[in-house]
């Protein structure tokens, strides 16, 4: 059960947008949109962000967006905040289990 | 408000036992799948286990399957997961997490989502000699 794999960091300055990569297989990510994104600050409880692939809860930034191509999902990050300073993770709903992705460091610099 | 309330960490020798509880409240606990995930010190989430709705599914990562055992008692609206034959790697806060409602025709023949909505602080569990 490997995890999704997403890149250890990426930076960015106060109102750039970047993008996280989160990749899987054709049993994970290639074949169901229940890919969600989870947001946590270091010492706090993981927030969901993102649903669905695409869906966002109502309480949150409409600067974060989901997207899916193949067995690839990304999470986009709009105008830049120092408040979007902290770790990101990918899941999957893979039928009889969830795979997390080993999680992105983001860094507004 | 929903609320998880986590409880039963604590400090164990390898191969030792623990059951760890999650009070559920602002929500009908009845109504939701649930999971535990765990964060091992300095590291990334890994989901371990889940529960569907009614609780006649149980899904187990490969990492913790035969060892630990997840339920829950819709009466006391609470989700345990029981550790068994622990191992050093097992190490972790270990967090309660209450899956998504299915709210649209797209996921109904699903009996949970893998998709987390709320979670709880977290109970620490360290195994050591």
């Amino acid at each position: 059960q490997s995890a999704l794999t997403q890149p250890a960091s990426v930076s960015g300055s106060p109102g750039q947008s970047i993008t996280i990569s989160c990749t899987g297989t054709s049993t994970d990510v290639g074949s169901y949109d229940l890919v969600s994104w989870y947001q946590q600050h270091p010492g706090k409880a993981p927030k969901l962000l993102i649903f669905d692939v695409t869906k966002r809860p109502s309480a949150v930034s409409n600067r974060f967006s989901g997207s899916k191509s193949g067995s690839t999902a990304s999470l986009t990050i709009s105008r830049l905040q120092a408040e979007d300073e902290a770790d990101y993770y990918c899941c999957s709903y893979a039928g009889t289990r969830a795979i997390f992705g080993g999680g992105t460091k983001v860094t507004v610099l | 408000e929903v609320q998880l309330l986590e409880s039963g960490g604590g400090l164990v020798q390898p191969g030792g036992s623990l059951r760890l509880s999650c009070a559920a409240s602002g929500f009908t606990f009845s109504s939701s799948a649930m999971s535990w995930v765990r964060q091992a010190p300095g590291k990334g989430l890994e989901w371990v286990s889940g529960i569907s709705v009614g609780g006649g599914g149980t899904y187990y990562a490969d990492s913790v399957k035969g060892r630990f055992t997840i339920s829950r008692d819709t009466s006391k609206n609470t989700l345990y997961l029981q550790l068994n034959s622990l191992r050093a790697g097992d190490t972790a806060l270990y967090y309660c997490a209450k899956d998504r409602d299915c709210t649209s025709a797209s996921c109904q023949y699903f009996d949970w989502l893998g998709q987390f909505d709320n979670w709880g602080q977290g109970t620490l569990v360290t195994v050591s000699s």
